[in-house]
């Protein structure tokens, strides 16, 4: 079963805007991490944010998390036709596992 | 590039039949894990080795199956093959340290279609 629920499913913007995307978990989580896939290949991870961090930066990418509310937002700034992609929250819970259950994704799409 | 390798890229097989999916680690990396990815969904958790034992396994039949060798490579066997088998297959290697969790490192996966 899957854990998360990004949000929105689907994201069209014009090259240069930002790009918002949410994510929303049920459990303790341990972990949250971020990654983006084209085309239906393999998945390229973004970033991880842990349980007691708040926010993370990387490049163009600022991550926030708040357990309060299990939820996390991903943030791409300046976006490029190259950002175009799927992109998936993945929570990792339990003691020992380092099992990810993924979301549905948010199809992003970049117009030059 | 991730230095995590899957073959065969692509796979054909009939229902009733069984498959056999490779996977090489990247370098220095103990755990893999495998995930199903159905068309239009996130991937899902299968099972995952640590150090050639069975470190978890998600919501899937015994058919499924796996091995992870002692250069940490590792095989998902699947048996009498179903038409709702057909999907992409990811695996996934990382550090496995007792209480600290890393990033995952995904294949670009085999894409299986069972007719």
């Amino acid at each position: 079963s899957q854990q998360g629920e990004e949000d929105p499913q689907a994201l069209s913007i014009q090259e240069g805007e930002n790009a918002t995307m949410n994510c929303s978990y049920k459990t303790s989580i341990n972990n949250l991490q971020w990654y983006r896939q084209n085309s239906g290949r393999g998945l390229v991870h973004l970033i991880l944010i842990r349980s007691n961090e708040r926010e993370k930066h990387s490049g163009r990418l600022r991550v926030t998390l708040d357990t309060s509310k299990k939820s996390s937002s991903l943030l791409i700034t300046a976006s490029r036709a190259a950002d175009t992609a799927s992109y998936f929250c993945a929570s990792e819970s339990g003691a020992g596992s380092y099992q990810l259950t993924f979301g549905k994704g948010t199809k992003l799409s970049v117009i030059p | 590039e991730t230095g995590v390798t899957q073959s065969p890229t692509h796979l054909i097989k009939t229902r009733g039949q069984q498959v056999t999916l490779r996977c090489s680690s990247q370098s220095g990396h103990n755990t893999v894990s495998w995930y199903q990815q159905a068309l239009g969904q996130g991937p899902q958790f299968i099972f995952q080795y640590y150090r050639e034992e069975e470190n978890g396994r998600g919501n899937f039949p015994p058919r499924f199956s796996g091995l992870q060798f002692p250069n940490y490579s590792s095989e998902l066997n699947v048996n009498a093959l179903e038409l709702d088998d057909s999907a992409l297959y990811l695996c996934a290697s990382s550090q496995g340290l007792a209480g600290l969790s890393y990033e995952q490192y995904f294949g670009p996966g085999t894409r299986l279609t069972v007719t």
